[in-house]
């Protein structure tokens, strides 16, 4: 079973400058996440999909953050414009159905701005 | 919302010590817990999980255990081996998958 994948895994940006990711989860797979995890802290959850639509955004900051699942596989988060604080590894992970079950995690994407 | 307090938040033990990282959750909506182990670099991978109809669950060398009333729940790594050495999360996810991480602990094993 192939895993999430997730792409770039690196990217450095200037500040005020745009930057998208994007998220391929597990095959079958109706929930995504996209979480923020900062250097020694732990994952941060953005955004919930459920299929679709989105199940919980609430810490996401949506002045500069959007993400969106058209097709209900594919994910892309998009921060424009890009702060300091942006700084971190963000995270995708998928799970099977809706409920308190395991999520997978992909490799994340490192951003760094300078 | 949830709010997932983790200790020690560093741990260091000798190879073949048993090692114990503690978790708090305030949501009492809660009804799964899993920890999840982070190697530099690397992405969050499941070790172990507990729902809360369950006490204590064991894998090997790793348990957890879960106290609802109190609402905490622990790991437990026996013999612990150099490889152990990684960031341990603990997590609490209510039924709409809203799953809020612990802050972390990094275990370090001595051989």
């Amino acid at each position: 079973e192939a895993g999430v994948a997730q792409s770039p895994r690196y990217k450095i940006i200037e500040k005020r400058q745009s930057v998208a990711f994007w998220c391929n989860p597990i095959s079958g797979h109706a929930t995504l996440y996209w979480y923020q995890q900062i250097l020694g802290q732990g994952p941060k959850l953005l955004i919930q999909f459920q299929n679709n639509g989105v199940v919980d955004d609430s810490q996401l900051p949506k002045d500069r953050f959007s993400a969106e699942r058209l097709k209900g596989v594919d994910s892309t988060l998009k921060i424009q414009p890009a702060k300091l604080e942006d700084s971190a590894v963000y995270l995708c992970a998928s799970s099977p159905i809706y409920g308190s079950y395991e999520q997978y995690f992909g490799p994340g994407t490192r951003l760094t701005v300078t | 919302g949830e709010n997932v307090e983790q200790h020690p938040s560093t741990l260091s033990v000798q190879e073949g010590d048993s090692a114990v990282i503690k978790c708090t959750y305030s949501d009492s909506a809660s009804n799964y817990f899993p920890w999840y182990k982070q190697e530099l670099g690397k992405r969050p991978q499941l070790i172990i999980d507990i729902r809360s109809n369950v006490g204590e669950k064991k894998d090997q060398r790793i348990a957890v255990t879960l106290n609802k009333t109190a609402k905490h729940f622990s790991l437990h790594i026996t013999e612990t081996q150099p490889e152990d050495s990684a960031v341990y999360f603990c997590a609490a996810q209510r039924d709409n998958n809203d799953m809020r991480f612990g802050a972390g602990t990094r275990l370090t094993v001595k051989p």
